[in-house]
């Protein structure tokens, strides 16, 4: 079964433009999660999918932070336009249910770098 | 306030010792779970080991373990026979309510042969 997977690995943009990140999560997980870990600071939660829905986005940064879920698939992260401290690891997760033993499965990461 | 806390930032470990890593957390729900994840230099997050509040036995998992103190609020993880590869950072997290996960800073760990 492939796990989560995240494109790009990484991506280095200037201060005011557009990048996409891509998340695919486990085939069948309802639930997707974004996460993020900025430099020296702990991996905090962004946003949460059930299905194509938001179901949580209380850890959205701003406006400038756009999530989708195009039929309850794969999930995009747009940041536009980036600013310098939207430089990070970027994470998705993904898991089947939201029952208390439900366990988050990571992908890889993107690292975004915004000079 | 923080609810996750780890207070290693790094550990040594000789080559088939044990070794704990330190998680307190804080909660007022009375239903979360707890898990830790291996962040290898590599960047991917692998899901090691998961405790309920209301799991009566501590968890675990082939070499890891979880000593799971609920009245102290603490959910330490042990790596038993630690190999070159057990190397990484290691991350608590907990999950309450509202099924986003909270993480600690990390503790990193370099096992020595």
């Amino acid at each position: 079964e492939a796990g989560v997977t995240q494109f790009p690995s990484h991506s280095v943009i200037e201060k005011g433009q557009t990048v996409t990140l891509r998340c695919d999560p486990i085939s069948g997980h309802d639930n997707l999660y974004w996460y993020r870990r900025v430099m020296g600071k702990e991996i905090k939660f962004l946003l949460h999918f059930v299905k194509e829905s938001k179901q949580d986005e209380s850890g959205m940064p701003n406006n400038r932070f756009l999530a989708e879920r195009t039929g309850g698939t794969y999930s995009t992260l747009k940041v536009q336009p980036a600013e310098l401290e939207d430089s990070g690891v970027y994470f998705c997760a993904s898991s089947p249910g939201q029952g208390a033993r439900d366990t988050q499965y990571f992908g890889p990461g993107t690292r975004l770098t915004v000079l | 306030a923080q609810k996750i806390t780890q207070t290693q930032p790094g550990m040594f470990v000789q080559e088939k010792e044990a070794v704990t890593l330190d998680c307190t957390y804080d909660t007022s729900d009375q239903s979360y779970g707890l898990f830790w994840y291996k962040q290898p230099s590599s960047g991917e997050m692998i899901f090691l080991i998961y405790q309920g509040s209301y799991d009566e036995q501590n968890a675990t998992e082939g070499r890891y373990s979880l000593n799971f103190q609920k009245a102290r609020k603490s959910a330490n993880l042990v790596i038993s026979a630690s190999q070159l590869g057990d190397s990484a950072m290691y991350f608590c997290a907990m999950r309450e309510y509202d099924y986003k996960l909270s993480f600690g800073a990390g503790t990193t760990v370099t096992v020595r042969a």
